[in-house]
């Protein structure tokens, strides 16, 4: 059962304007969300983290947003730039709880597509 | 700075061949993972190691083992290869079991089992 699921495979989104990737996830043990960035045939790349305790994070262009009662949580990128185009992971940890094994749980991904 | 460097980069083996993969991390981290990636699927660990001489089984470890002799380096090793562990291999490693930080991720390791 996957316990970390997004639910979109691909997304568009013009230039200059805001995307927004979605991550739901079921295990009520997660304490620490993250994600990854990967280009075709290189390793992920961290992109941003929120701890369970905080429902924002942002930095720079990039913002999280985490709501805890849904077991939702976003990536909002604005403004979209060409480089932005990659496959994008949410990625869950329940170490701080205890709750899990020490490694990360991943979605599947979203491939995001900025369109000039 | 190297980062985490995983060896080699591309492999094609014949089923009930063996190999070991190599991860190699320069920053000191105390923890290490393997993680396979199939097609439409996100990242699952395989194997971890939370210091050397540390290993510890994920959520797919069957038909694969590892070892941690030191600090830097994290083996991934398949005894017999399946056609089922045609995948592409990643390596992470992340510096410590404090607050939750990020992994750092190899380049990756694109093995095909004919």
């Amino acid at each position: 059962d996957q316990q970390v699921k997004q639910n979109s495979p691909s997304l568009s989104v013009q230039e200059g304007r805001i995307s927004i990737l979605n991550c739901d996830y079921t295990n009520s043990m997660f304490d620490y969300f993250l994600w990854y960035k990967k280009y075709p045939a290189e390793g992920p790349t961290f992109l941003i983290s929120i701890s369970s305790i905080k429902d924002k994070n942002e930095d720079g262009r990039f913002t999280v947003f985490l709501n805890k009662s849904a077991k939702h949580l976003s990536l909002h990128i604005v403004p979209s730039q060409p480089g932005d185009s990659a496959v994008y992971f949410c990625a869950a940890s329940a170490r701080g709880s205890g709750g899990g094994a020490d490694g990360l749980t991943f979605g599947k991904g979203t491939h995001l597509i900025i369109q000039p | 700075n190297a980062g985490v460097t995983q060896t080699p980069k591309f492999r094609v083996l014949k089923t009930g061949q063996s190999m070991t993969l190599l991860c190699a991390q320069d920053m000191n981290h105390e923890y290490m993972y393997w993680y396979r990636q199939d097609p439409g699927m996100g990242l699952r660990l395989i194997h971890y190691s939370v210091g050397e001489g540390t290993t510890a089984k994920g959520e797919v470890p069957d038909g694969y083992n590892v070892s941690r002799l030191k600090k830097q380096n994290f083996l991934l090793g398949l005894e017999s290869a399946a056609p089922s562990q045609t995948s592409v291999y990643f390596c992470a490693s992340e510096r410590d079991r404090g607050p939750r930080t990020e992994a750092f991720f190899g380049q990756g390791t694109r093995l095909t089992v004919v």
